[in-house]
């Protein structure tokens, strides 16, 4: 079956870690999105990107980065640098202009 | 700068009756709008959308009304069950826009009690 997955569903990461979140997708599509979900505000967009090798910020990309080697994948790194990491982390990707297909998260908490 | 706003963060309805989500946009570059729906702990996933050249969309039990001119859409779900509780998230694509990039509002969680 086509999709994304997202590994791991949970995460803990200590003060001061880095943690690398997974994301991969067997649907072909060209742009993969990195969204975070806190209570009340949405679905806000960290990074994307439409082609292998190029991606973008969106509008809360700091504290984090991407990388995009593979048509197929697309993981997130949440740096020290990021100051309230703790989040639901959602993955998507789309072949068109419109729409998404979603992963079905990563809960990240710092403990 | 919220571009796309649901201004109700909850709604609570009974089973049979219908539910009306809205949502409220500034951009007036949006073409295209979705709903997506929300369990705890998965992933959105999409429900139903509109093009800027319709007023209405509709499948099944849900239907999308679009008024350009008011900057507003809104969600009709009729009749409305228990298992339809769930975040519904409205988002908006616009022309010329990266690849697809869509616009989420907050998110309107609606209960249907039986």
């Amino acid at each position: 079956d086509g999709g994304i997955t997202q590994s791991p569903k949970y995460l803990f990461r200590k003060e001061g870690q880095n943690v690398t979140l997974s994301c991969e997708q067997n649907l072909n599509h060209d742009a993969m999105y990195w969204y975070r979900q806190d209570p009340g505000q949405g679905l806000r967009l960290i990074y994307y990107s439409q082609i292998v090798n190029d991606f973008q910020k969106g509008d809360i990309a700091e504290g984090y980065s991407v990388s995009r080697e593979k048509k197929e994948s697309f993981p997130l790194t949440v740096t020290s640098a990021q100051k309230n990491p703790t989040a639901f982390y959602l993955c998507a990707s789309t072949a068109g202009a419109y729409g998404y297909t979603f992963g079905s998260g990563t809960r990240l908490t710092v403990v | 700068d919220q571009q796309v706003k649901q201004n109700s963060p909850s709604l609570s309805v009974q089973e049979g009756r219908i539910s009306i989500l809205n949502c409220d946009y500034t951009n007036s570059m949006f073409d295209y709008f979705l709903w997506y729906k929300k369990y705890p702990a998965e992933g959105p996933t999409f429900l139903i959308s509109i093009s800027s050249i319709k007023d209405k969309n509709e499948d099944g039990r849900f239907t999308v009304f679009l008024n350009k001119s008011a900057k507003h859409l809104s969600l009709h779900i009729v009749p409305s069950q228990p298992g339809d509780s769930a975040v519904y998230f409205c988002a908006a694509s616009k022309r010329g826009t990266s690849y697809g990039k869509l616009t989420f509002g907050q998110g309107t969680i609606l209960t249907v009690h039986p």
